[in-house]
């Protein structure tokens, strides 16, 4: 079965520590894509990544960074000198794309909550 | 403006009135979907749409109606509200699927606050 596990419910820090995201997931596919997005206290959702399965590549986005371990199963995403913009919900999630018609499916964690102190 | 809209962004509704929230995009997307957010629970995932009349349950379709007859509306239907289905839902569009080669932005409406009593 599919599946998204953000174990952090909630990480606190103070501005300028870095601080690491946690995601893991489950999949019976070999091809599949994984994703970051956020949410902000104005609740919008706003996407942040995308990364497929052949592609282990670490991506750097300014002060983001994801890391991808298919051995471990895991997308991991840091943050490095936070700031107290990036206080959010940060969800992972994860789309298979061989099975049953499940192109269009889309599997999130259920989220966690990270406030970046000043 | 491209964007994606829902109304109402707020209701309070009674068990069992018939209640639609309309969804919206000015993008000319293709992918069109659902999802309901509660507290401790993250983001799931209720209907989604590949196309105009082609649409697939999610996770957690129960309660829930849809249609796609225009490719830029994409209602969710609850026939009979119940208090379980009080959440904040959320509609989103993209050009393409989330596993289309290539990357397409998926765009989030603003929410739907729904309470059932």
């Amino acid at each position: 079965a599919q599946k998204v596990t953000q174990a952090q419910t909630e990480i606190s820090v103070v501005e300028k520590e870095d601080v690491t995201l946690d995601c893991v997931y489950e999949t019976r596919d070999t091809t599949y894509y994984l994703f970051w997005y956020k949410q902000p206290p104005s609740g919008e959702l706003v996407f942040l990544i995308r990364r497929n399965s052949f592609d282990e590549q670490n991506e750097i986005s300014g002060r983001y960074s994801w890391n991808f371990q298919k051995s471990t199963s895991s997308f991991n995403f840091t943050i490095t000198a936070s700031q107290v913009v990036d206080s959010a919900v940060y969800f992972c999630a994860l789309s298979e794309v061989n099975y049953g018609g499940s192109q269009g499916n889309l599997i999130f964690g259920k989220g966690t909550k990270l406030s970046v102190k000043p | 403006e491209a964007q994606v809209t829902q109304n109402p962004r707020y209701l309070i509704t009674v068990t069992g009135k018939k209640l639609t929230v309309t969804c919206s995009q000015n993008m000319n997307h293709e992918y069109m979907s659902w999802y309901r957010q509660d507290p401790g629970l993250g983001l799931r995932q209720i209907y989604y749409s590949m196309n105009v009349e082609v649409t697939d349950k999610g996770d957690v379709p129960e309660g829930y109606k849809v249609s796609r007859k225009e490719k830029r509306n994409f209602p969710l239907i609850l026939e009979s509200p119940s208090p379980n289905q009080t959440s904040l839902y959320f509609c989103a569009s993209s050009l393409a699927p989330p596993t289309s080669g290539t990357l397409q932005t998926q765009y989030f409406g603003p929410g739907t606050r729904l309470l059932v009593l």
